[in-house]
């Protein structure tokens, strides 16, 4: 069974651009959540979706967004881009049952630097 | 979610076994015991989850005491590539906004040597 896949799996852009990154989860994997490690620094919760509704969001703030589709895949969009974006992203996948979260299962990463 | 407190760094020797150790002195009745690794770059990898019980898989053990209060993960027979960062975090399973993300501490960095 194939795994959380995350492309690209590098990005390089420049202040001020837009970075699209996206993630397909686990077949039968209702729940996508996108997390930031930046250099040296820990991973931080960015969003929770489920459903194709936004559950939650970590502090951040509203440049970084994102979308779930239909088939559960899952967009982060990184608007007006800073030097300090620069970091893995990190998607998960879940299955949630209910009033039930279950295990998260992390992909590769996409690696955005900005420059 | 409660927090939780690892040793920053630990070395074991090929072929033996790591005990990985956790403090979660805060943990609430409902909330579980997950442990994951991060091989440098990598995503991060589920090992194993627990609420009370002793959990066994093919890859570790972990191992919660009576209180709950702290708990170890323990890769029986450690190779090289277990070098890893090892994270523990305590979660609830409930499908509600806060509680379904991870919040990750620093881990423990684990150096497996010849």
């Amino acid at each position: 069974e194939a795994g959380v896949t995350q492309s690209p799996t590098h990005l390089i852009k420049t202040r001020g651009q837009q970075a699209t990154l996206r993630c397909s989860p686990i077949s039968g994997h209702t729940s996508v959540y996108w997390y930031q490690q930046a250099l040296g620094l820990g991973l931080q919760f960015l969003l929770w979706y489920d459903e194709g509704e936004e559950r939650n969001r970590g502090n951040f703030p509203p440049r970084f967004s994102g979308r779930q589709f239909p088939n559960y895949s899952s967009e982060l969009n990184v608007n007006a881009l800073e030097l300090e974006d620069s970091a893995l992203y990190l998607c998960a996948s879940s299955l949630v049952q209910g009033r039930t979260a279950d295990t998260q299962y992390f992909g590769p990463g996409t690696r955005l630097t900005v420059l | 979610d409660a927090k939780t407190t690892q040793p920053p760094s630990m070395d074991c020797a090929e072929g033996r076994a790591a005990n990985l150790p956790c403090n979660h002195s805060t943990i609430s009745g409902n909330e579980y015991v997950y442990w994951y690794r991060q091989i440098h770059s990598q995503g991060p990898q589920y090992i194993i989850h627990g609420l009370k019980n002793n959990e066994t898989n093919e890859m570790a053990s972990l191992i919660i005491t009576e209180d709950r209060k702290s708990s170890t993960l323990i890769l029986p027979h450690a190779t090289l590539r277990d070098t890893a960062v090892y994270y523990c975090i305590v979660r609830q399973k409930l499908n509600t906004g806060t509680a379904s993300k991870l919040t990750f501490g620093t881990g423990t960095r684990l150096q497996v040597t010849l």
